[in-house]
């Protein structure tokens, strides 16, 4: 399959503590990235996108940095709520590959009061 | 503003069966999504649909398949099913396409389950 399939790597944070996702892309060309969370037994959910022509794009509470010289991707939670607890993707459109999205593996957030 | 439904929630079939996945998007969206995400493999692209046509296909069989009627509702269909296709189907409705820098909206999925 495109999306690479390992074990699912874990972050534990205390609730109130910031919290940064990494993910790294495999695209040089990807011109548009997504964090999405998903929560057990839901759907995931759209966070913040940003397009590869800017390096940083701040939400509510969520700030999102892109490093296109090594092609690496950050989520950063302020101030992270036992809510957070889910699993965060990132995904990259990759246009000359006909332009669909390619999710990562996920990375587990865990909030602990 | 209703949300992207599957139906159904939860499906058990056997090896060799088909099945058929139904996706409402949310109302006015165009472009429906489909993914399969297993333990093992993540989020896997399926196809898309916009406007009743086939956009865009992922790296499946072809014993998966879909449709897009004119309302934008969508369906997935499995033939010939095999174990490994056990797995969370989602879809996502967009407006304008999945990669067309707009927000896609992800529905809870199907769990299917293949015994």
């Amino acid at each position: 399959g495109e999306s690479v399939g390992l074990h699912l790597p874990t972050l534990s944070v205390q609730e109130g503590d910031n919290s940064i996702i990494n993910c790294a892309y495999s695209n040089s060309a990807s011109d548009y990235f997504i964090w999405y969370k998903q929560e057990s037994g839901k759907g995931p959910q759209f966070i913040i996108d940003i397009r590869s022509n800017m390096d940083k794009r701040q939400g509510q509470r969520v700030t999102v940095l892109l490093n296109k010289t090594v092609k690496h991707l950050s989520l950063q939670i302020a101030a992270t709520q036992p809510g957070d607890s889910a699993v965060y993707f990132c995904a990259e459109n990759q246009p000359y590959n006909t332009d669909k999205l390619i999710f990562g593996t996920g990375t587990r957030l865990q909030v602990f009061p | 503003k209703a949300g992207v439904t599957q139906t159904p929630r939860y499906l058990i079939k056997t090896r060799g069966q088909q099945v058929t996945l139904s996706c409402s998007p949310i109302s006015g969206h165009r472009s429906v999504s489909w993914y399969q995400q297993t333990p093992g493999q993540g989020l896997q692209f399926l196809f898309e649909y916009f406007s009743e046509t086939q956009r865009n296909k992922g790296n499946f069989p072809g014993r998966f398949s879909g449709r897009q009627f004119s309302n934008s509702r969508s369906e997935m269909n499995v033939s010939t099913l095999e174990l490994g296709d056990s797995a969370l189907y989602l879809c996502a409705s967009s407006l304008f396409g999945q990669s067309s820098y707009n927000e896609q909206f992800f529905g809870p999925g199907t769990r299917l389950t293949v015994l």
